[in-house]
């Protein structure tokens, strides 16, 4: 079965500030990986996507996101946060025959100014 | 830019009525999904829907839930009868290809309050 762990249910950074929020999956078969976001009163939107090839995926917005097989992880980046920037962030997988979605619990962004 | 819509917006209910979740997926979209949010917990997913019938669901999606595309362009969500922990975020999604990689197109949720 696919799982999804957020480390940091809330992450607070200065504005300009190195934006990193952590994510970890399981899963027996190679996984696609997806970060949503979801500003307030919106529905969730597509950051960016690993399905397979190269492990730095970018995405909207200056985010980034390496895939790491190693550490079965997939965190994402952003050098320089902006204030725009504060939302609830969703990691999520899925896997070839199994289209589902498998949400983590989320990470709710602030950025102080 | 087309966009997934759902109403209403918030829901609210007594226990052991009925309600119905709308959306109107993307219009050439042929996938359709909803999730759910309780409060602090993951996104949860419900089921999924292909070709006016259900192609997977999950063990949440019980027999007091059903799922129906009335007409061309409404995707719905039944509860038959609300439970105090149906309270939550309800999601819709769609997608226009059946590959897992595919972008899932979410709409802005109904809040589904139980008294």
């Amino acid at each position: 079965a696919q799982s999804v762990t957020q480390l940091g249910s809330h992450v607070s950074v200065s504005e300009g500030a190195l934006v990193l929020l952590r994510c970890n999956y399981s899963s027996s078969v190679p996984p696609y990986l997806f970060w949503y976001v979801q500003y307030p009163n919106q529905g969730l939107q597509l950051l960016l996507k690993y399905t397979t090839g190269a492990t730095l995926v970018k995405g909207i917005n200056g985010f980034e996101a390496e895939f790491k097989k190693s550490e079965t992880s997939f965190h994402l980046t952003k050098p320089s946060a902006h204030m725009s920037d504060a939302a609830e962030y969703f990691c999520a997988t899925a896997n070839f025959g199994n289209e589902k979605l498998t949400f983590g619990t989320g990470t709710r962004l602030t950025i102080i100014p | 830019e087309p966009e997934v819509t759902q109403t209403p917006s918030h829901q609210v209910t007594q226990m052991g009525q009925e309600v119905i979740l709308r959306c109107v997926p993307i219009s050439n979209h042929l996938y359709f999904y909803w999730y759910r949010q309780i409060l602090g917990q993951k996104v949860e997913f419900l089921v999924s829907f292909y070709n006016n019938e259900i192609s997977e669901k999950s063990e949440i999606f019980d027999d007091q839930f059903s799922v129906e595309r009335p007409d061309g362009s409404n995707f719905t969500l039944k509860i038959r009868s609300t439970k105090l922990e149906d309270s939550a975020m309800y999601f819709c999604a769609s997608k226009i290809r059946d590959r897992a990689y595919n972008e899932q197109f979410f709409g802005p949720g109904t809040r589904l309050t139980v008294l």
